[in-house]
């Protein structure tokens, strides 16, 4: 069974901190992604990586950059969180890219005071 | 903006009762992925369909991929309140996978 982990479930920051989701997947899946969720605007990807080291932007990558320093760990930093920031962050690894199903991590909700 | 559309946003039915979502795409895709999303949780991959006109069924959900693969719909024949979620297609373009905004499902008992 193919398990993505994040680091957290709820977080709640200040505007302005420096912010880190974790997000680890023990499938060897080469292909990883960071997508926030809002309601009514289904799942927008944030970025995405193809190989270690390899990051590529995705459809709103402002105010958000990525860590890839090995395979199983993608890791999502917003360098100065900002209450527009506030969301729900899902990870998702996949074999093929974009062509086949892509397993999700349970979710980071966090809150941007 | 959105290249992959879902209609309706929202469907609350009566136990029993059918339930369909359309996704169209602007452009033709390689294939069609649906996933469901149960409240409080996360999308969880469906089922993928590949080939123009393609039908799947799994129990009471059939998929259709259309002709022109540039549409698609999920269907739930008899919706049981264990069907209450929201349904997302997504399809691969340009290297990414789109999601369309989705269509919450709510089941009256």
């Amino acid at each position: 069974d193919v398990k993505v982990t994040q680091s957290s479930r709820y977080l709640v920051k200040r505007t302005g901190e420096k912010v880190f989701l974790e997000c680890v997947q023990d499938m060897d899946h080469e292909n990883m992604f960071w997508y926030r969720q809002d309601p009514g605007l289904g799942l927008r990807l944030i970025y995405f990586s193809y190989d270690v080291k390899m990051k590529e932007k995705g459809d709103i990558p402002e105010g958000y950059s990525v860590s890839r320093e090995k395979k199983e760990r993608f890791s999502l930093i917003l360098e100065s969180a900002s209450t527009n920031q506030t969301s729900m962050y899902l990870c998702a690894s996949s074999f093929l890219r974009a062509y086949n199903e892509q397993f999700f991590g349970p979710g980071t909700r966090l809150t941007v005071l | 903006g959105q290249q992959v559309m879902q209609i309706p946003q929202y469907q609350h039915v009566q136990e029993g009762e059918d339930f369909t979502t359309y996704c169209n795409s602007s452009t033709t895709l390689s294939n069609i992925q649906w996933y469901k999303q149960r409240p409080g949780g996360h999308p969880v991959f469906l089922i993928q369909l590949v080939k123009s006109g393609e039908v799947k069924k799994q129990k009471r959900l059939t998929f259709q991929f259309g002709e022109a693969k540039k549409n698609s719909s999920l269907h739930i024949t008899a919706t049981q309140t264990t069907d209450v979620g929201t349904y997302f297609c997504a399809g691969p373009l340009r290297d990414k996978l789109i999601f369309g905004a989705g269509t919450r499902l709510a089941v009256h008992p």
